[in-house]
């Protein structure tokens, strides 16, 4: 156990929908990263979050946004679903910003129907 | 850009010594890390090099060569329960700020 938690666990959606998924931090830990992880592929970066602020953005569209709040959990949303959105997102947080350990959440399986 | 490289699948017996190994291009390289991913679960830090050498935490080992682009996990002893995909992943801090590339995994399969 990571004491990072995400919700929902499973979710299904059909394309051109809107989605947010949600993810609590390890308690104390200010930064956030959200990854994508295609079935048989290694985790892709989307982008990080820094004491509520965008501190790194990795290959993907705009639509694919995302928050974080003052008690440092986050919302990765995205919009306009396509059916190669379907992935396992993941979350991870961390201590100290670039320097530190991230620890992953359990995953929000999406399926896009 | 970066480029990690992996094996896709690597097979051993209980009770064996099993070695992965991962190889990386990277610029502004901030450390290497593995971790270790169950079927449909998140992945789990196992290790974690930013020098060279050797790191040592019980039936795992983990291994870095930074002039090479090197590292390798090695797992002892090996058990059942340590079939799994094995992430290398390369941090780089670059542009102000940092991010982890992942390879695409190890599958690691354990037999009796």
């Amino acid at each position: 156990e990571t004491g990072v938690t995400q919700s929902p666990t499973h979710l299904i959606k059909t394309r051109g929908q809107q989605v947010t998924l949600r993810c609590s931090s390890q308690s104390g830990h200010n930064t956030v990263s959200w990854y994508q992880q295609a079935l048989g592929q290694g985790p892709q970066f989307i982008f990080q979050y820094y004491r509520e602020e965008e501190n790194g953005r990795g290959n993907f569209p705009p639509r694919f946004s995302g928050l974080q709040f003052p008690n440092y959990s986050s919302e990765l949303n995205v919009n306009a679903l396509e059916l190669d959105d379907s992935a396992l997102y993941l979350c991870a947080s961390s201590l100290v910003v670039d320097t530190d350990t991230q620890y992953f959440g359990p995953g929000t399986r999406l399926t896009v129907l | 850009g970066q480029n990690i490289d992996q094996p896709t699948e690597m097979t051993a017996t209980e009770g064996a010594i099993v070695q992965i190994n991962c190889t990386y291009q990277t610029s502004g390289f901030n450390g290497l890390f593995w971790y270790q991913q169950h079927a449909g679960e998140a992945p789990t830090f196992l290790s974690y090099n930013v020098l060279d050498g050797l790191e040592e935490k019980g039936r795992f080992s983990s291994f870095l060569s930074r002039s090479k682009g090197y590292s390798y996990l090695l797992l002892k002893e090996l058990q059942m329960k340590d079939s799994a995909s094995y992430l290398c992943a390369v941090r780089a801090l670059n542009s102000g700020y940092s991010t982890l590339t992942f390879g695409k995994g190890t599958m690691l399969l354990v037999s009796p």
